[in-house]
């Protein structure tokens, strides 16, 4: 069975701070694809980003950056030098082998707060 | 571009009414998927379909029917809307065959069953 779990269930920093989101994963696929989706207080699902089992490397998106490590089954998610327009739900998603790949499996979500 | 539109966003029932909840896109998408999410749970999936003509069941579907007649449309059944089927509802699609084609999902829609 697959499983996804984000421990945080609510975070709140002031902004310009740094924060991480945690996010662990169980599978048993050797293919498989991790995701993070931000939900704004609109309600949307926004994709941010894909990582398949096989491309450990980190990611760098301006402020956003991504550490994806199999030996910690963990794809964790930093924001550097937080704003309030950050401020969201955000969800750790995961999907197993090449025929369920739409198939996502979602963690509970992390509730990020940036105070001004 | 309108990709993924839900209707209606909002709509109250009462326990055992029935309603479709609406789900289109025009991305000439293979791949369709409803969601709910429900606090502290994240989402889940409720039903799924990679092709008009094809649909299955995901991790929660009791209480829930669809078809998929044409490509764009994905309608979701509610039979005898029970108050545990109150959530928000989010329908998804993607291309389906790659794996590198992410899910592009609907705004959602609210409902409440009294």
């Amino acid at each position: 069975a697959q499983k996804v779990t984000q421990a945080q269930t609510e975070i709140s920093v002031v902004e310009k701070e740094d924060v991480t989101l945690d996010c662990v994963y169980e599978t048993r696929d050797t293919t498989y694809y991790l995701f993070w989706y931000k939900q704004p207080p609109s309600g949307e699902l926004v994709f941010l980003i894909r990582r398949n089992s096989f491309d450990e490397q980190n990611e760098i998106s301006g402020r956003y950056s991504w550490n994806f490590q199999k030996s910690t089954s963990s794809f964790n998610f930093t924001i550097t030098a937080s704003q309030v327009v950050d401020s969201a739900v955000y969800f750790c998603a995961l999907s197993g082998g090449i025929q369920g790949a739409q198939k996502l499996v979602f963690g509970q979500g992390t509730r990020l707060t940036i105070n001004p | 571009n309108a990709g993924v539109t839900q209707t209606p966003k909002f709509q109250v029932l009462k326990t055992g009414q029935s309603m479709t909840l609406q789900c289109a896109q025009d991305m000439n998408h293979e791949y369709m998927s409803w969601y709910r999410q429900d606090p502290g749970m994240g989402l889940r999936l409720i039903h799924y379909s990679v092709g008009a003509g094809i649909t299955d069941q995901g991790e929660v579907p009791n209480g829930y029917n669809v078809s998929r007649s044409t490509t764009e449309d994905f309608p979701l059944r509610l039979l005898s809307a029970a108050p545990s089927q109150t959530s928000v509802y989010f329908c998804a699609s993607s291309l389906a065959g790659t794996a590198n084609s992410p899910l592009h999902f609907g705004n959602g829609t609210r409902l409440t069953v009294t």
